[in-house]
């Protein structure tokens, strides 16, 4: 059974305009969350993390917001460019009292970005 | 170079070979892990290991073998290879305390 879901598989946006990727989570245990950006031919690249003590964390033009509640995490991008067209994937992690790698994460099956010029 | 990286880029290989695919970091980082990502499936973790001479069983262990005798590298070995090991694999490594996995370029195994 999928623990980190991302029902997405593609998205389209124009440049300038707002990209949101969502994903869901069912494991009540995880308590950290990542984004990594991955392009054709490349590995995954960090991109934007936020604990579960936070409800949003910034970095630029990226925003990622979790609702706890409702198990569910987005990332926001704005303004969109044609080099943010990539696959995003969401992870988590169960990374427990002690805090750090617990071991792995768990990932989505991805969303294709494709913002258009 | 410092970082991640992994050896070959491409490999193809016949069904019942052995092949052992090569991840070595620059960091010193403690934990380091292996993923396969194929389509429909996103990233899922084969092993890790927390330190040099302690590995573990991710979701998808069978028909791997790992082993990691100094902290810079961590092999993945499939001891028979089969067609439904045709996939791409990534190396990825942390710091103990970190939950940023840095990953490494890939390598693209094709079992004909």
């Amino acid at each position: 059974d999928q623990q980190v879901k991302q029902n997405s598989p593609s998205l389209s946006v124009q440049e300038g305009r707002i990209s949101i990727l969502n994903c869901d989570y069912t494991n009540s245990m995880f308590d950290y969350f990542l984004w990594y950006k991955k392009y054709p031919a490349e590995g995954p690249t960090f991109l934007i993390s936020i604990s579960s003590i936070k409800d949003k964390n910034e970095d630029g033009r990226f925003t990622v917001f979790l609702n706890k509640s409702a198990k569910h995490l987005s990332l926001h991008i704005v303004p969109s460019q044609p080099g943010d067209s990539a696959v995003y994937f969401c992870a988590a992690s169960a990374r427990g009292f002690y805090g750090g790698s617990q071991g792995n994460l768990i990932f989505g099956k991805g969303t294709k970005l494709s913002v258009k010029p | 170079d410092a970082g991640i990286t992994q050896s070959p880029r491409y490999k193809i290989t016949e069904t019942g070979r052995q092949v052992t695919l090569m991840c070595h970091q620059t960091w010193s980082h403690s934990y380091m892990f292996w993923y396969r990502q194929d389509l429909g499936h996103g990233l899922r973790l084969i092993y890790y290991s927390a330190a040099a001479d302690i590995t573990d069983k991710g979701e998808v262990p069978d028909g791997y073998v790992v082993s990691r005798s100094k902290t810079e590298n961590f092999p993945l070995t499939l001891e028979s290879a089969t067609r439904s090991q045709t996939s791409v694999y990534f190396c990825a490594s942390t710091l103990s305390g970190s939950t940023e996995a840095f990953f490494g370029q890939g390598t693209r195994l094709t079992v004909v």
